[in-house]
């Protein structure tokens, strides 16, 4: 099975703050995401990356960086937090498999910006 | 813009009927699609995926496939209370197979 799991399931920060949070997967998948969810807005990806040190923005990079030093483990960091970045926050990995790429997530991050 | 389309629903359904839920898509050039269950609070997890024309059964769940109307379903045979989420429809994104194209998910209510 499949193992995603990320470093918090609830966290408080306040406005200013830089946050980090973390994911790490144990299926050796070369691609690994991170998405923001919100009521009415769907599923957004923020940045992803297919390979350790390799990266690509998402549709809503902005405010969001990320750091990919080992294949297992993606970092999403919040230079500066704010409050319209309070959100759940997923991360997700697949493998690279002819054309299909499902995506396993892991619990979700619900963070709060204060 | 390449877009995923999914009814908000709610849809509701007795238990024991067949639920069916739709999803339309607009990239022509998507290959694959995928159905995903998030219940409440939770993340997603995914049910299956298809990518021939037609259906494709796993237990009580099939997913049917019509490229050339860009419709994909899902089918929930014998549906449960526990069945009541909301489902996730996704398609490759053809420009880059990596990211997936998401709907904002169907809200299923499956009564006793």
């Amino acid at each position: 099975d499949v193992k995603v799991t990320q470093s918090s399931r609830y966290l408080v920060k306040r406005t200013g703050e830089k946050v980090f949070l973390e994911c790490v997967q144990d299926m050796d998948h070369e691609n690994m995401f991170w998405y923001r969810q919100d009521p009415g807005l769907g599923l957004r990806l923020i940045y992803f990356s297919y390979d350790v040190k390799m990266k690509e923005k998402g549709d809503i990079p902005e405010g969001y960086s990320v750091s990919r030093e080992k294949k297992e483990r993606f970092s999403l960091i919040l230079e500066s937090a704010s409050t319209n970045q309070t959100s759940m926050y997923l991360c997700a990995s697949s493998l690279v498999s002819g054309f299909i790429y499902e995506q396993y997530f892991g619990p979700g991050t619900r963070l709060t910006v204060t | 813009q390449k877009e995923v389309e999914q009814n908000s629903g709610p849809l509701s359904v007795p238990e024991g009927a067949i639920a069916s839920l739709n999803c339309t898509y607009s990239d022509r050039g998507s290959q694959s699609f995928f159905w995903y269950r998030q219940y409440s609070g939770k993340s997603p997890e995914l049910i299956m995926f298809i990518y021939s024309n037609g259906d494709k059964e796993d237990g009580r769940f099939t997913a049917q496939l019509n490229k050339a109307s860009q419709y994909v379903s899902l089918l929930i045979r014998d549906s449960q209370p526990s069945d009541s989420a909301t489902y996730l429809c996704a398609a490759n994104n053809a420009g880059n197979n990596r990211k997936l194209i998401w709907g904002l998910g169907t809200s299923l209510a499956v009564n006793p």
